[in-house]
């Protein structure tokens, strides 16, 4: 299995509720990380799970939390969003930190109402 | 701070032509480099990754290479198809986990 599986592939959600986006890779990778993507845009790293330590981007706000349940899962908990927050959220995975490369799931278009 | 430049932002050709995509990038110290294709909406493909100790990959009628000492990396395509139609990003991977990328080239490949 060489696959970071997104769930789900499209949420739409009002700015009083509260969400989660799944990621789960089987790969055996030992980092795991969130990306957001506006339009047009490249990816910016928003959280990194590695060896067990969750390193944060301190731009990224507080409304946003990730929970690491095990090595391969990463959540991506969402509450009180804003409409700004509206974008294509990506998880991908690599085998450590120096990176055999990485591998990124398909996303999760995120629309906030 | 590593900054990464992606040359030309957009190029349409004619079906057939091989062509090339530029990416430049300022710090010379880096872990891999990453070469990335994405349809509009969807998640990234990796296409190739090179390591800092190699100077190019291949995969089909793809190439890419890399010069640390120029800051330089480019992605060849061959007998370019409109299924080759896509934005590519390139990414750098350095002291951290993290990957710096360029902006992309959007690439499309006219019937």
């Amino acid at each position: 299995d060489t696959e970071v599986t997104q769930t789900p592939k499209h949420l739409v959600m009002g700015m009083t509720n509260k969400k989660s986006l799944k990621c789960e890779q089987h790969m055996g990778h030992r980092a795991m990380y969130w990306y957001k993507q506006k339009a047009k845009k490249p990816p910016e790293l928003m959280f990194v799970y590695s060896y067990e330590k969750l390193s944060i981007n301190e731009s990224v706000p507080s409304r946003f939390s990730p929970e690491c349940p095990n090595s391969s899962l990463l959540n991506l908990h969402l509450h009180a969003l804003q409409p700004e927050d509206s974008a294509l959220y990506l998880c991908a995975s690599s085998q450590d930190r120096t990176g055999a490369g990485y591998t990124f799931g398909s996303g999760t278009r995120l629309t906030v109402v | 701070k590593q900054e990464v430049t992606q040359i030309p932002a957009a190029l349409s050709v004619p079906e057939g032509e091989n062509l090339v995509l530029n990416c430049s990038f300022t710090d010379s110290a880096i872990y891999n480099l990453q070469w990335f294709r994405q349809d509009p909406g969807k998640g990234l493909t990796s296409l190739l990754l090179i390591q800092s100790s190699q100077r190019e990959q291949t995969s089909g009628r793809l190439n890419a290479s890399l010069d640390k000492s120029s800051g330089r990396s480019t992605l060849y395509i061959a007998a370019s198809q409109p299924g080759d139609s896509a934005t590519y990003l390139c990414a750098l991977q350095g002291g951290s986990e993290k990957l710096v990328f360029g902006k992309g080239t959007k690439l499309t490949v006219n019937p």
